[in-house]
């Protein structure tokens, strides 16, 4: 399973767009790119998943270049409620047995 | 509310002992999963099952051992319990099997505490 690296935490002013990149340099072909947030005290919650390029949901968009190494999650004018630990996973299960994990993930801290 | 329950929300036992966490998944979702979240250790996957069937499995302790039953809820089976299995207990469910990485549904989580 493609191990990723993440920035331990970041800061950043209400309003603004925020990007944290996820490196995956061992990333497989049939591997996708999932991120999820994580509250205090809350299980985590899917935000949005990708193979490749660009994809874009109402919450998020996720940026992927073509050597897919990495991927940058983006939040656009983030605000307080956005304080939260996000996870970048990659991989993909075609059965057997599987060593996952969400790893540390970057802990976001929304400034007013 | 995402739909999935775990019972109990909190859980205070002694080194030891065996407990049980118990999670129902969103209606319809055949897949379940267990991770343990503990605060030097992130989010690890556990174990996962499908349709009553083990699917994957990650890094459980031969301590633990999990289940799903016809009904598709799950429980997971902690025993000879250390201070160190003191963790969130997150379930997930998801409508497929074949991917740990399709869009999962997490619990409230039950928070063990060994003393």
């Amino acid at each position: 399973l493609a191990k990723t690296t993440q920035p331990i935490s970041m800061d950043s002013y209400e309003g603004q767009e925020v990007n944290i990149t996820c490196s995956h340099n061992n990333i497989a072909t049939n591997d996708y790119i999932t991120w999820y947030q994580q509250f205090p005290s809350q299980g985590p919650r899917f935000i949005i998943q990708g193979y490749k390029t660009k994809v874009t949901n109402e919450v998020a968009s996720l940026f992927i270049p073509a050597d897919r190494k990495s991927s940058t999650l983006s939040l656009p004018r983030v605000s307080l409620s956005d304080t939260a630990v996000y996870y970048c996973l990659v991989g993909m299960n075609s059965g057997g047995y599987q060593k996952v994990t969400f790893g540390t993930g970057t802990k976001l801290q929304v400034i007013p | 509310d995402s739909g999935v329950t775990q019972t109990p929300k909190h859980l205070i036992t002694a080194t030891g002992q065996r407990v049980t966490l118990r999670c129902s998944p969103r209606s319809g979702d055949l897949s379940v999963y267990w991770y343990q979240q503990s605060l030097d250790q992130g989010l690890q996957f556990l174990i996962q099952y499908y349709n009553g069937e083990e699917r994957a499995k990650g890094n459980i302790l031969e301590r633990f051992s999990a289940q799903q039953f016809p009904d598709l809820h799950s429980e997971l089976n902690l025993s000879s319990l250390e201070l160190g299995d003191s963790a969130l207990y997150f379930c997930a469910s998801s409508a497929r099997q074949d991917s740990l990485l399709n869009e999962q549904f997490f619990g409230p989580g039950t928070r063990l505490t060994v003393l």
